[in-house]
């Protein structure tokens, strides 16, 4: 079945650090790849997507490429703010091709808090 | 603000006892997906309607059962409640996951802010 891996958190960087999340994932075909953020008290909110292999999804400074070769699609970010804490989920999406229905499989998600 | 509401925010309530929590998707969003968050088991897939039909159920227990009405609003329903069902349920909506010419698979789920159940 479909399963997405995430690094264990919490990952504790200050404030203008290099931040990289790891994520891994096993699926059948080639799924669309999401990351997911959670801000403490909200629901999750879609932070950037790739849909094939090479792609690479990018928002608000954070970025993922899409490794088909090693099935991974890790989040990095140059510089990271104290605004940036929350909680990371990487997804993956896969469709059936009889039906075109699609499933959202998530990961467990990586918790980072950045201080100033 | 993502556009789903769910309702209520909290309950605490005691085990064996039956809740219904409510979710309302996003103006034209047919796609209403319910997962729970407990910090053991992460993120878990619940159960998916489109349109008033089931599509998809995931690891959601016999004692759980959920229904999309007419107008959409879905409502997951958790009786004979153990301890172990505390946990966050959110509900997420989307535009697509249908069948032919209906579906419009972008992935993006719009989440609400959940639904804390604390059972004692």
């Amino acid at each position: 079945g479909n399963s997405v891996t995430q690094m264990e958190g919490p990952v504790t960087l200050s404030e203008e650090a290099f931040l990289t999340i790891n994520c891994t994932y096993t699926a059948t075909g080639y799924p669309s790849l999401f990351w997911y953020v959670q801000y403490p008290g909200e629901g999750l909110q879609l932070l950037l997507k790739a849909t094939k292999a090479d792609d690479k999804g990018s928002n608000k400074g954070f970025e993922a490429t899409y490794r088909k070769e090693t099935t991974s699609f890790h989040l990095e970010k140059g510089s990271v703010q104290v605004s940036d804490s929350a909680v990371y989920f990487c997804a993956l999406r896969t469709t059936k091709k009889d039906s075109g229905y699609s499933t959202l499989t998530f990961g467990k998600g990586t918790m980072l808090l950045v201080s100033p | 603000d993502s556009g789903v509401t769910q309702t209520p925010k909290h309950l605490i309530t005691a085990t064996g006892q039956r809740v219904t929590l409510r979710c309302s998707p996003r103006s034209g969003d047919l796609s209403v997906y319910w997962y729970q968050q407990s910090l053991d088991q992460g993120l878990q897939f619940l159960i998916q309607y489109y349109n008033g039909e089931e599509r998809a159920k995931g690891n959601i227990l016999e004692r759980f059962s959920a229904q999309q009405f007419p107008d959409l609003h879905s409502e997951l329903n958790l009786s004979s409640l153990e301890l172990g069902d505390s946990a966050l349920y959110f509900c997420a909506s989307s535009v697509g996951s249908g069948t032919g010419l209906l579906v419009v698979p972008t992935g993006e789920l719009f989440f609400g802010e959940g639904s804390r159940l604390t059972v004692l």
